[in-house]
């Protein structure tokens, strides 16, 4: 079975520090993977997925990813913070086995710090 | 586009009382789904339906059920509800191009269902 798991469920770092959120996946099959964005009280946007084609992916909002396979990593950077990328960050991998429906990490909730 | 709309935002209800939430889309998917969120647990997948006329259980489906109406409606039912029912509601579409495509087609969220059970 397929699954993410998402380390740390609060990062906080400072307004221009480097953004670092880590997700690990695991799978059989060579995965498509992930990253949504929550702003509070709102729905689910995508940020950025990975679909095996280049390994560095690029998104939304200056965030990019990078596909691992051999530490089964897909963690997502932004080389400089700003106050409204505080948000929840959710990783989600696509179940190759049901019709491709996602399967979340349990999320990180980012703090920008002034 | 409105997108993926849901009704109501917010709702609260005392145990055993029935409410369906509705879900619809503009976007002519084929898939829609509907999570619950709670704190720390990310979002789960209680049904979802691959195409009109088709639904299925997703990892929580117990205490719900679903009607997909026609293309553009997918509605959750809670027949009675407990407070463990008590969590956000999201729906989602994906448009699912063909065999094989949907695994990387994108989904799209509507904006939740705030629902307390008391």
């Amino acid at each position: 079975a397929q699954s993410v798991t998402q380390l740390g469920s609060h990062v906080s770092v400072s307004e221009g520090a480097l953004v670092l959120l880590r997700c690990n996946y695991s799978s059989s099959v060579p995965p498509y993977l992930f990253w949504y964005v929550q702003y509070p009280n709102q729905g689910l946007q995508l940020l950025l997925k990975y679909t095996s084609a280049a390994t560095l992916v690029k998104g939304i909002n200056g965030f990019e990813a990078e596909f691992k396979k051999s530490e089964t990593s897909f963690h997502l950077t932004k080389p400089s913070a700003h106050m409204s990328d505080a948000a929840e960050y959710f990783c989600a991998v696509s179940d190759r086995g049901s019709q491709g429906n996602l399967i979340f990490g349990k999320g990180t909730k980012l703090s920008v710090k002034p | 586009n409105a997108g993926v709309t849901q009704t109501p935002k917010f709702q609260v209800l005392k145990t055993g009382q029935s409410m369906t939430l509705q879900c619809a889309q503009d976007m002519n998917h084929n898939s829609m789904y509907w999570y619950r969120q709670d704190p720390g647990m990310g979002l789960r997948l209680i049904y979802y339906s691959a195409s009109e006329g088709t639904t299925d259980k997703g990892e929580v489906p117990n205490g719900y059920n679903v009607s997909r109406l026609n293309k553009r409606e997918f509605s959750l039912r809670l027949e009675s509800a407990a407070p463990s029912q008590t969590s956000v509601y999201f729906c989602a579409s994906r448009t699912d191009r063909g065999r094989g495509w949907g695994h990387t087609d994108t989904q799209y969220f509507g904006p939740g269902t705030r629902l307390t059970v008391l």
